[in-house]
């Protein structure tokens, strides 16, 4: 089936520094979406993109999705500790419209004090 | 909160028996999934519903999960005959789709189960 490759699988920051995180695919998505998960409790959204080479910010969080419509980014700006979780991305195929998504595995955020 | 629910949150069963779980969408929202979660790995599709139809199943929902959505409002999931592999976190969501659409889905805070 579809698979989403996520990068960094984890990663350590310290408090105040930017993180950058990836989502790639061989397959061609119309729709990326990327969310947070704590433990415990589901995703939440943050950011939706729906145009190749769209460029989105809400708050210290920018996402893009990349020209080939096969890879997203998101980015993070001055991190603080609740930024700590699992952001995970997730794909909506090309032919497959208001279907179901695909989830990349997720990068483990943790940030240092 | 007008958020997805789900209930119960945590739920505990024994190898063999049947369980049920619920999940209340957001209320405009006319599209509603039903996803499974394992340690370490991302939600992993398994049906949704479009009003009261469901329209697509994962090859994951095996003959022992059965989903509703009877009025097009909540959904029940049940597992019958659960075994040990069928603990994971089951996660709803649910998004408005139209003509000039938002396919943005929200998700519930989940329901954990574990098989013992």
């Amino acid at each position: 089936g579809q698979q989403l490759n996520q990068s960094p699988q984890s990663m350590f920051i310290q408090e105040g520094e930017d993180v950058s995180m990836n989502c790639t695919s061989s397959s061609i998505f119309n729709t990326w979406l990327w969310y947070k998960q704590d433990p415990g409790e589901g995703p939440v959204l943050l950011i939706a993109l729906y145009k190749a080479g769209e460029l989105t910010s809400n708050g210290r969080l920018t996402a893009q999705f990349g020209i080939t419509r096969k890879d997203s980014f998101l980015n993070i700006s001055a991190s603080i500790p609740s930024d700590v979780g699992i952001y995970f991305c997730a794909g909506q195929l090309k032919d497959n419209y208001g279907q179901n998504f695909v989830f990349g595995p997720g990068t483990r955020l943790s940030v240092l004090p | 909160d007008t958020g997805v629910s789900q209930d119960p949150r945590h739920k505990i069963t024994k190898r063999g028996q049947n369980v049920t779980f619920r999940c209340d969408p957001i209320s405009e929202h006319n599209r509603l999934y039903w996803y499974r979660q394992t340690l370490g790995q991302g939600p992993e599709f398994l049906t949704y519903f479009q009003n009261e139809a469901q329209l697509e199943k994962s090859r994951l929902l095996s003959d022992r999960f059965s989903a509703e959505r009877p009025k097009g409002s909540f959904s029940t999931l049940e597992i019958q005959r659960t075994e040990q592999g069928d603990s994971a976190m089951y996660l709803c969501a649910s998004s408005l789709v139209m003509t000039g659409y938002s396919y943005e889905q929200y998700f519930g805070p989940g329901t954990r189960l574990t098989v013992t």
